[in-house]
């Protein structure tokens, strides 16, 4: 149990596009799941808490209005990157906690296997 | 603030002999979590081992086992009888009532 899906796992697009990356909890449900960047060999950064049904919590430094964050169910957050640039480009990882009272582990994260962006 | 540090950047072992990776950590909080989690070349965090504060006793999963020393806030990871799959980077993490905070890592190497 506690699996996490990341979708896309890889994507390539066009600075001034969008990109939206899923995460979805397959087995459980979380209240809260987080969004981080990763840069090659460094540790994972966070950028934002998504609470269900609530507005997303935000790391300092990190643009709200470039990184969306909608976390519209029990098992659903997305990312969006808005008018993407090259210095958008990163390993895009997010992780979900299980939902109090579910069973397992609850102060546990689990994570999905990212989503590499590149933006040309 | 919480904060997790590992002082090593880069460790190797023998295959089949044993390593330790080290981790201190701080924080105000009186109950809190700590994790040992790796991270392969396909980029995966996976949960290696677990622990709560208020156990005494060190958590173990078949190879891995931890040195929890609380009053020291030390959180040692151990890894016997090493094999090639557990070349990784490995994280330490923090949490209480507050996101994961993660220290540095360490990139373990096995050496066969």
């Amino acid at each position: 149990g506690a699996v996490v899906s990341q979708h896309p796992s890889w994507v390539i697009c066009k600075s001034g596009t969008s990109v939206k990356i899923e995460c979805r909890s397959l087995d459980f449900q979380a209240t809260t799941m987080f969004w981080y960047r990763q840069f090659p060999k460094q540790s994972l950064m966070l950028m934002a808490t998504s609470n269900e049904g609530s507005k997303a919590t935000y790391e300092q430094g990190v643009e709200k209005d470039k990184f969306l964050i909608n976390h519209a169910s029990l098992t659903l957050s997305t990312l969006t990157v808005t008018s993407a640039h090259p210095e958008d480009s990163s390993f895009y990882i997010c992780s979900a906690r299980r939902l109090a009272g579910g069973g397992g582990y609850q102060e546990t994260q689990y994570f999905g296997p990212g989503t590499r962006l590149l933006v040309l | 603030a919480q904060t997790v540090t590992q002082s090593q950047p880069e460790m190797s072992v023998q295959e089949a002999e044993t390593v330790t990776l080290s981790c201190t950590y701080d924080t105000s909080e009186s109950d809190y979590y700590l994790f040992w989690y790796k991270q392969p070349p396909s980029r995966q965090m996976i949960l290696v081992i677990r622990q709560e504060a208020y156990k005494q006793q060190n958590a173990t999963e078949n190879r891995f086992s931890v040195n929890f020393q609380k009053a020291a806030k030390s959180f040692s990871l151990k890894i016997s009888d090493s094999q090639l799959g557990d070349a990784a980077m490995y994280f330490c993490a923090l949490t209480g009532n507050t996101p994961l905070v993660f220290g540095k890592g360490t990139r373990l190497s096995v050496i066969a």
